[in-house]
């Protein structure tokens, strides 16, 4: 996992709370990456940050969803008022340059969110 | 946007045998290919990446070869072991540096 953390690794919700995911990238990566994976499904690009910057939420849903990387801590993925469709696993990936200078992305364990 | 199609979605093989995935990909400036691996309970692991300047790619059992025209990249692993079994992914990235999944090989090694 090239020392991507995420937690916590499992969590339980139930329908309208809300759920905290922690990501802490590689330490000197500056550039993280949030995915959602489905049952026997592949990664889905969610949204890419930078320290203090959202760079690309193309695949983040506008209601609910929101992402953070702030200057000092983790990169925190919250979703408000979960539904059972929120249920999957969330991957954190970071890179220590954006993808494209020839640097890859590391994925951390996951989070698998569990919503009753 | 970038379609990444994966093929098979699962795949059978005695252990000593080949296993060969193939991903197609729909943008031609496309430029970069990686292939996780991702085992049960865990996150992917980058296994091995190739770039568009590039042909072919090899690291030990592992190799992976890219035909820009036809637009299609394949994963192939020799002599398979137990510990391959697991379920590889491939991806492509576009011009807009975003990654895109194929949806998955569940590959199984059978002793």
């Amino acid at each position: 996992n090239a020392g991507v953390m995420q937690n916590p690794r499992h969590l339980v919700r139930r329908r309208g709370q809300e759920a905290r995911l922690r990501c802490s990238p590689v330490k000197g990566h500056s550039h993280v990456y949030w995915y959602r994976q489905l049952p026997e499904e592949g990664l889905k690009f969610m949204v890419y940050l930078q320290k203090e910057n959202i760079i690309d939420e193309s695949g983040m849903p506008k209601e609910r969803f929101s992402a953070e990387f702030p200057k000092e801590g983790p990169s925190i993925l919250r979703i408000q008022q979960v539904v059972r469709g929120d249920s999957a696993a969330y991957f954190c990936a970071s890179s220590p340059a954006r993808t494209g200078r020839g640097e890859t992305q590391y994925f951390g364990p996951g989070t698998r969110l569990l919503v009753l | 946007g970038e379609n990444v199609e994966q093929h098979p979605s699962t795949l059978s093989v005695q252990e000593g045998d080949s296993a060969v995935i193939k991903c197609t990909y729909s943008d031609s400036a496309s430029n970069y290919f990686p292939w996780y691996k991702q085992e049960l309970g865990k996150g992917p692991q980058l296994i091995i990446d190739i770039r568009s300047n590039v042909g072919e790619k090899k690291d030990q059992r592992i190799a992976v070869t890219l035909n820009k025209t036809a637009k299609h990249f394949s994963l192939h692993i020799t002599e398979t072991q137990p510990e391959d079994s697991a379920v590889y992914f491939c991806a492509a990235m576009n011009t807009g540096n975003q990654f895109y999944f194929g949806t998955g090989t569940s590959l199984t090694v059978i002793p």
